[in-house]
């Protein structure tokens, strides 16, 4: 067990909706990641927040959104679905503050695997 | 992002120990070595990293070449629980700092 939390595990829903993804992160970690698993792209980076600011940002479409709240949880959100958002999505914390020499270690959650019918 | 480069799948006898090599030419000096592993149907976990120094931890050794320009994941005994596929991963710092790119990876298969 990382200590990181996900809500749903699954979800399956129609083109053309939005979902809502959550994450709790281990405790005292303020920095939150997303990745992306599909089987065409492997593991993708998303986005990151650090004590509520995004950090950085990697291959997240116009249509998804993240944000982290003052209690460190965050979501990912998921407009306008399309068959090809199908994967599972992983959140994961870390200790690590943004600007460090690198080196921290990242504790993933256990998934939501979302599925787009 | 500098790349590694792993072989697509290697098999291991359980048991034995089992050596993943990662070659990662265009590593920078500031650069860490990560390892990561994913086991089916679960999100993947750290495994071990290292700068410079061989490291190692209660999961595995992490053998680092003197240039740099490559390193080897050491497991003492595979386990059937080892089966996975591991990450070689380059982590910069700085601005890019936290932001892990996953390649294809090592999918080890331990027989029994």
């Amino acid at each position: 067990d990382s200590g990181v939390t996900q809500t749903p595990k699954h979800l399956i829903t129609a083109t053309g909706q939005r979902v809502t993804l959550r994450c709790s992160p281990r405790s005292g970690d303020l920095s939150v990641y997303w990745y992306q698993q599909s089987l065409d792209q492997g593991l993708q980076f998303l986005i990151q927040y650090y004590n509520g600011e995004e950090r950085a940002k990697g291959n997240i479409l116009e249509r998804f959104s993240a944000q982290q709240f003052p209690d460190l949880h965050s979501e990912l959100n998921l407009s306008s679905l399309e068959l090809g958002d199908s994967a599972l999505y992983f959140c994961a914390s870390s200790p690590e503050v943004p600007g460090g020499a690198g080196g921290d270690t990242q504790y993933f959650g256990p998934g939501t695997r979302l599925t787009v019918l | 992002d500098a790349k590694t480069t792993q072989p697509n799948s290697m098999e291991s006898n359980e048991e034995e120990p089992v050596h993943l090599p990662c070659n990662h030419s265009t590593i920078s000096g500031t650069d860490y070595i990560h390892w990561y592993r994913q086991l089916p149907s679960q999100g993947p976990e750290y495994v071990i990293h290292g700068l410079t120094s061989n490291v190692n931890n209660r999961m595995a050794s992490l053998a680092i070449a003197e240039d740099r320009k490559s390193s080897t994941l050491i497991l003492h005994r595979a386990t059937l629980r080892d089966a996975a596929v591991y990450y070689c991963i380059l982590d910069a710092g700085g601005t890019s700092y936290g932001k892990l790119t996953f390649g294809q990876g090592t999918i080890l298969t331990v027989h029994p």
